[in-house]
Protein backbone atom coordinates (compact mmCIF):
# COMPACT_ATOMS: atom_id res chain seq x y z
CA UNK A 1 0.00 0.00 0.00
CA UNK A 2 1.38 3.71 -0.17
CA UNK A 3 2.94 4.96 2.49
CA UNK A 4 4.52 8.71 3.39
CA UNK A 5 7.63 8.79 5.52
CA UNK A 6 7.78 12.35 7.08
CA UNK A 7 11.03 13.85 8.20
CA UNK A 8 12.26 14.49 11.20
CA UNK A 9 9.81 13.49 13.29
CA UNK A 10 10.89 15.62 15.90
CA UNK A 11 12.56 19.72 15.53
CA UNK A 12 13.23 21.29 19.22
CA UNK A 13 14.59 25.16 17.64
CA UNK A 14 14.63 28.95 18.78
CA UNK A 15 11.96 31.50 18.39
CA UNK A 16 12.65 33.49 15.28
CA UNK A 17 14.34 30.29 13.27
CA UNK A 18 12.86 28.62 10.17
CA UNK A 19 12.05 25.66 9.92
CA UNK A 20 11.61 22.85 6.90
CA UNK A 21 9.81 19.51 6.94
CA UNK A 22 9.20 17.11 4.19
CA UNK A 23 7.10 13.86 3.20
CA UNK A 24 7.98 11.42 -0.12
CA UNK A 25 5.87 8.53 -1.03
CA UNK A 26 6.68 5.24 -2.87
CA UNK A 27 4.24 6.48 -5.20
CA UNK A 28 2.67 9.16 -7.10
CA UNK A 29 0.34 11.43 -5.54
CA UNK A 30 -1.76 14.12 -7.21
CA UNK A 31 -3.01 16.20 -4.11
CA UNK A 32 -0.78 16.65 -1.25
CA UNK A 33 -1.98 18.25 1.84
CA UNK A 34 -0.58 19.67 4.90
CA UNK A 35 -2.04 19.94 8.14
CA UNK A 36 -1.37 20.90 12.11
CA UNK A 37 -2.57 19.44 14.82
CA UNK A 38 -2.75 21.29 18.06
CA UNK A 39 -2.79 19.23 21.71
CA UNK A 40 -6.53 18.41 22.07
CA UNK A 41 -7.85 19.55 19.02
CA UNK A 42 -7.90 17.79 15.34
CA UNK A 43 -6.06 18.52 12.41
CA UNK A 44 -6.51 22.27 10.62
CA UNK A 45 -5.37 22.27 6.78
CA UNK A 46 -2.52 24.61 6.53
CA UNK A 47 -2.11 24.52 2.46
CA UNK A 48 -3.19 22.32 -0.35
CA UNK A 49 -1.53 21.25 -3.10
CA UNK A 50 -3.05 20.08 -6.32
CA UNK A 51 -0.18 20.85 -9.44
CA UNK A 52 3.44 19.28 -9.58
CA UNK A 53 5.80 22.53 -9.22
CA UNK A 54 2.83 24.28 -7.71
CA UNK A 55 4.46 26.60 -4.66
CA UNK A 56 1.55 28.07 -2.22
CA UNK A 57 2.34 30.37 0.75
CA UNK A 58 0.09 30.83 4.01
CA UNK A 59 1.30 33.66 5.66
CA UNK A 60 5.19 32.62 6.96
CA UNK A 61 3.81 28.93 5.47
CA UNK A 62 5.35 27.86 2.51
CA UNK A 63 4.56 24.39 0.73
CA UNK A 64 5.94 23.10 -2.55
CA UNK A 65 4.37 19.71 -4.36
CA UNK A 66 7.09 18.26 -5.86
CA UNK A 67 7.86 17.39 -9.66
CA UNK A 68 8.20 14.22 -9.44
CA UNK A 69 4.97 13.90 -7.52
CA UNK A 70 6.57 11.93 -4.75
CA UNK A 71 7.47 14.57 -2.43
CA UNK A 72 6.31 17.80 -0.81
CA UNK A 73 8.10 19.99 1.70
CA UNK A 74 6.89 22.52 4.82
CA UNK A 75 8.85 25.51 5.44
CA UNK A 76 7.77 27.96 8.28
CA UNK A 77 9.76 31.24 8.53
CA UNK A 78 10.46 33.08 12.06
CA UNK A 79 9.04 30.76 14.02
CA UNK A 80 6.66 31.73 16.68
CA UNK A 81 6.02 29.93 19.95
CA UNK A 82 2.50 29.20 18.45
CA UNK A 83 3.79 27.14 15.89
CA UNK A 84 4.08 24.60 18.51
CA UNK A 85 2.28 20.97 17.49
CA UNK A 86 2.47 18.55 15.47
CA UNK A 87 2.35 18.80 11.50
CA UNK A 88 1.14 16.09 9.18
CA UNK A 89 1.49 15.58 5.24
CA UNK A 90 -1.02 14.02 3.59
CA UNK A 91 -1.88 13.01 -0.12
CA UNK A 92 -3.63 10.96 -2.32
CA UNK A 93 -3.66 10.25 -5.95
CA UNK A 94 -7.20 11.25 -6.54
CA UNK A 95 -10.59 12.67 -4.56
CA UNK A 96 -11.70 8.72 -4.64
CA UNK A 97 -9.00 7.22 -3.14
CA UNK A 98 -8.31 7.31 0.71
CA UNK A 99 -6.26 10.15 2.15
CA UNK A 100 -2.65 8.75 3.10
CA UNK A 101 -1.07 10.46 6.04
CA UNK A 102 2.62 11.16 7.34
CA UNK A 103 3.77 10.35 10.40
CA UNK A 104 3.84 13.31 11.99
CA UNK A 105 6.50 16.20 12.95
CA UNK A 106 6.41 17.05 16.56
CA UNK A 107 7.71 21.09 16.62
CA UNK A 108 8.66 22.58 20.04
CA UNK A 109 9.78 26.28 20.08
CA UNK A 110 11.72 27.32 22.74
CA UNK A 111 10.81 31.47 23.51
CA UNK B 1 -20.49 27.10 13.55
CA UNK B 2 -17.59 24.12 13.38
CA UNK B 3 -18.23 22.64 10.14
CA UNK B 4 -17.35 19.16 11.02
CA UNK B 5 -18.64 18.67 15.29
CA UNK B 6 -18.22 14.80 17.01
CA UNK B 7 -19.78 14.43 19.92
CA UNK B 8 -18.57 12.76 23.17
CA UNK B 9 -15.64 14.82 22.90
CA UNK B 10 -14.46 12.56 26.54
CA UNK B 11 -15.12 9.12 26.67
CA UNK B 12 -14.16 7.06 29.58
CA UNK B 13 -15.34 3.47 29.60
CA UNK B 14 -15.16 0.25 30.88
CA UNK B 15 -14.15 -2.97 28.45
CA UNK B 16 -16.85 -4.81 27.11
CA UNK B 17 -19.45 -1.48 27.07
CA UNK B 18 -20.82 -0.35 23.84
CA UNK B 19 -20.86 2.89 22.82
CA UNK B 20 -21.75 5.35 20.28
CA UNK B 21 -19.65 8.51 18.38
CA UNK B 22 -21.81 10.73 16.41
CA UNK B 23 -20.55 12.86 13.82
CA UNK B 24 -22.13 15.95 12.12
CA UNK B 25 -20.97 18.51 9.38
CA UNK B 26 -22.59 21.24 8.45
CA UNK B 27 -20.67 21.77 4.99
CA UNK B 28 -22.90 20.17 2.24
CA UNK B 29 -19.93 17.37 1.43
CA UNK B 30 -21.06 13.84 0.53
CA UNK B 31 -18.34 12.06 1.90
CA UNK B 32 -17.31 11.54 5.16
CA UNK B 33 -14.38 9.54 6.87
CA UNK B 34 -13.80 8.02 10.27
CA UNK B 35 -10.08 7.98 11.02
CA UNK B 36 -8.47 6.71 14.27
CA UNK B 37 -5.33 7.92 15.82
CA UNK B 38 -2.98 6.40 17.86
CA UNK B 39 -0.46 6.72 21.01
CA UNK B 40 2.21 7.35 18.26
CA UNK B 41 0.07 10.31 16.80
CA UNK B 42 -0.24 8.35 13.71
CA UNK B 43 -3.98 8.98 11.72
CA UNK B 44 -5.52 6.43 9.98
CA UNK B 45 -8.43 5.79 7.91
CA UNK B 46 -11.25 3.58 9.24
CA UNK B 47 -13.90 4.03 7.00
CA UNK B 48 -15.36 6.05 4.23
CA UNK B 49 -18.78 6.93 3.22
CA UNK B 50 -20.61 8.92 -0.17
CA UNK B 51 -23.78 10.27 -0.13
CA UNK B 52 -24.53 7.54 2.85
CA UNK B 53 -22.62 4.58 0.90
CA UNK B 54 -20.00 2.76 2.24
CA UNK B 55 -16.72 3.00 0.00
CA UNK B 56 -13.94 1.97 2.61
CA UNK B 57 -13.61 0.14 4.88
CA UNK B 58 -10.27 -0.98 6.04
CA UNK B 59 -8.97 -3.84 8.19
CA UNK B 60 -11.09 -2.98 11.29
CA UNK B 61 -12.72 -5.11 13.71
CA UNK B 62 -16.33 -5.58 12.55
CA UNK B 63 -17.37 -4.82 16.29
CA UNK B 64 -16.85 -0.73 14.56
CA UNK B 65 -19.78 -0.72 12.85
CA UNK B 66 -20.62 2.95 11.39
CA UNK B 67 -23.66 4.20 10.19
CA UNK B 68 -25.48 7.04 8.01
CA UNK B 69 -28.46 8.03 8.29
CA UNK B 70 -28.20 11.20 6.23
CA UNK B 71 -25.40 12.04 4.13
CA UNK B 72 -24.63 15.11 6.89
CA UNK B 73 -24.29 12.39 9.43
CA UNK B 74 -21.82 9.77 10.49
CA UNK B 75 -21.66 7.42 13.51
CA UNK B 76 -19.44 5.34 14.84
CA UNK B 77 -20.78 2.64 16.65
CA UNK B 78 -18.50 0.13 18.83
CA UNK B 79 -19.01 -2.91 20.41
CA UNK B 80 -17.83 -5.08 23.03
CA UNK B 81 -14.72 -2.44 23.58
CA UNK B 82 -11.16 -3.57 24.31
CA UNK B 83 -8.44 -1.64 25.86
CA UNK B 84 -6.69 -1.74 22.38
CA UNK B 85 -9.58 0.87 20.84
CA UNK B 86 -8.36 3.46 23.34
CA UNK B 87 -7.50 5.96 20.69
CA UNK B 88 -8.34 9.69 19.52
CA UNK B 89 -11.05 8.92 17.03
CA UNK B 90 -11.82 11.58 14.76
CA UNK B 91 -14.47 12.41 11.90
CA UNK B 92 -13.86 14.11 8.82
CA UNK B 93 -15.45 15.32 5.51
CA UNK B 94 -14.38 15.76 1.98
CA UNK B 95 -15.19 18.99 -0.21
CA UNK B 96 -13.08 18.99 -3.29
CA UNK B 97 -10.11 17.67 -3.04
CA UNK B 98 -9.62 18.89 1.01
CA UNK B 99 -10.94 16.98 3.73
CA UNK B 100 -11.55 19.18 7.11
CA UNK B 101 -11.81 17.44 10.72
CA UNK B 102 -13.90 17.14 13.75
CA UNK B 103 -12.03 18.05 16.87
CA UNK B 104 -11.80 14.46 17.93
CA UNK B 105 -13.75 12.13 20.47
CA UNK B 106 -10.71 10.62 23.20
CA UNK B 107 -11.75 7.33 24.02
CA UNK B 108 -10.06 5.59 27.09
CA UNK B 109 -11.31 1.60 27.64
CA UNK B 110 -10.01 0.61 31.53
Amino acid sequence: GQQLNQSPQSMFIQEGEDVSMNCTSSSIFNTWLWYKQDPGEGPVLLIALYKAGELTSNGRLTAQFGITRKDSFLNISASIPSDVGIYFCAGYVDAGNMLTFGGGTRLMVKP
Amino acid sequence: DTAVSQTPKYLVTQMGNDKSIKCEQNLGHDTMYWYKQDSKKFLKIMFSYNNKELIINETVPNRFSPKSPDKAHLNLHINSLELGDSAVYFCASRGGNTIYFGEGSWLTVV
